[in-house]
């Protein structure tokens, strides 16, 4: 079966613009979650969503948001970029949650400048 | 909170050498544990779990992790290196609904395998 698929694979944005980044779950997975990986931070968790209703949220300032279609796939979006902001963004989906195990998809690698 | 450390930032090991990558957890109930394996640019790849049972756990590519609880450790190993296990591989820690419904990784291990 498909795997977790991000669009695009690869972003370069303008600081101050705003971006929006697409994940489709694997088919049946209603738990979608979003984490930032940088070089110095690690990876960092920003948000959970389990049937559109977002379960936690990470300690990332209130420019990251998300949101989580009827069709489990889910949209990130990060507005007034800023240089910090460049980093690779995963998304995982999972049939329940953490508890279950996720499976990551490829990443968008999101470039401001 | 639940949190994960590995000790060790960079590891290099011989090709056909075994291979230990040390994790240890903290977390106030039974742990959901997981080892991920991150080639350069790509996503995680899921490599084993442990939820309960059997202590020794069995993985992909080889891989097999063993938890021990009295040191709240979950080691991989494997017997025999391939070239192709050079990677970054991470440590995780997951929780339900008591806690958060998140995934917390340790730093990562940088593995280079040399011929």
């Amino acid at each position: 079966k498909a795997g977790v698929t991000q669009t695009p694979r690869y972003l370069i944005k303008t600081r101050g613009q705003q971006v929006t980044l697409s994940c489709s779950p694997i088919s049946g997975h209603r738990s979608v979650s979003w984490y930032q990986q940088t070089p110095g931070q690690g990876l960092q968790f920003l948000f959970e969503y389990f049937s559109e209703t977002q379960r936690n949220k990470g300690n990332f300032p209130g420019r990251f948001s998300g949101r989580q279609f009827s069709n489990s796939r889910s949209e990130m979006n990060v507005s007034t970029l800023e240089l910090g902001d460049s980093a690779l963004y995963l998304c995982a989906s999972s049939l329940t949650g953490a508890d279950y195990g996720y499976t990551f998809g490829s990443g968008t690698r999101l470039t401001v400048v | 909170a639940q949190s994960v450390t590995q000790p060790d930032i960079h590891i290099t090991v011989s090709e056909g050498a075994s291979l230990e990558l040390r994790c240890n957890y903290s977390y106030g109930a039974t742990p959901y544990l997981f080892w991920y394996v991150q080639s350069p640019g790509q996503g995680l790849q899921l490599l084993l779990k442990y939820f309960s049972g059997d202590t020794l756990v069995q993985g992909i590519k080889g891989f097999e992790a063993e938890f021990k609880r009295s040191q709240s450790s979950f080691n991989l190993r494997k017997p025999s290196v391939h070239w192709s296990d050079a990677a970054e591989y991470f440590c995780a820690v997951g929780a339900g609904p008591s806690n958060d419904y998140k995934l917390s990784f340790g730093a990562g291990t940088t593995v280079t395998v040399r011929a």
